[in-house]
């Protein structure tokens, strides 16, 4: 089945400065790649994703970028904000969701 | 909308009692989904289903039922609670599936503590 490692577990950055997350996979068929994000006590919300057919992709402040060949993808936050606290979780679709083990996202003021 | 909702919010059962997870959506979706996540893990899918009448298991679906007889409401059934059982469960939903995997939309998740 699918294998999905997400690096690193942990991130702190001060308020301003940019943060990459990374993940990668193992099935080449895999086509659908998201990003949630959860607040403490909340459940997971999608805030970008990106298809295979796709390189890149922005919203904002936040950017997807996708290496199939390599098989991974990242999550770029820049600007970061003390609300982007959160884990942040990646996931790999096809069929069905499989999730990374997240990260979690601490912004300093 | 209310998205998704669950209930209960936090539930403490005894080993071997039995109990039903709630989950109800608004959003007219055809799949849902019942996923649990043990603390700094991420989340394993336990059973999902792509419309009323029909579900599937999951990565982890040992230890647990589920049904599906409307479009709205997809529960979660633990016969014999065990302390392995014990974390956060979220339900989803999406309108799409499958081999086009769309936006899911989540719960905000049921504490279990089994003792």
């Amino acid at each position: 089945g699918e294998n999905v490692e997400q690096h690193p577990s942990t991130l702190s950055v001060q308020e301003g400065d940019s943060a990459v997350i990374k993940c990668t996979y193992s099935d080449s068929a895999s086509n659908y790649f998201p990003w949630y994000k959860q607040e403490l006590g909340k459940g997971p919300q999608l805030i970008i994703d990106i298809r295979s057919n796709v390189g890149e992709k922005k919203d904002q402040r936040i950017a997807v970028t996708l290496n199939k060949t390599a098989k991974h993808f990242s999550l770029h936050i820049t600007e970061t904000q003390p609300e982007d606290s959160a884990v942040y979780f990646c996931a790999v679709g096809f069929q069905k969701l499989v999730f990374g083990t997240g990260t979690r996202l601490l912004v300093s003021p | 909308n209310a998205g998704v909702t669950q209930t209960p919010k936090f539930r403490i059962l005894k080993i071997g009692q039995s109990m039903t997870l709630q989950c109800t959506q608004d959003m007219n979706h055809n799949y849902m989904y019942w996923y649990r996540q043990d603390p700094g893990m991420g989340l394993k899918l336990i059973y999902y289903s792509v419309g009323a009448g029909i579900t599937d298991k999951g990565e982890v679906p040992n230890g647990y039922n589920v049904s599906r007889s409307t479009t709205e409401d997809f529960p979660l059934r633990l016969e014999l609670a065990a302390p392995s059982q014990t974390s956060v469960y979220f339900c989803a939903s999406s309108f799409g599936g499958g081999t086009y995997q769309e936006t899911q939309y989540f719960g905000p998740g049921t504490r279990l503590l089994v003792l």
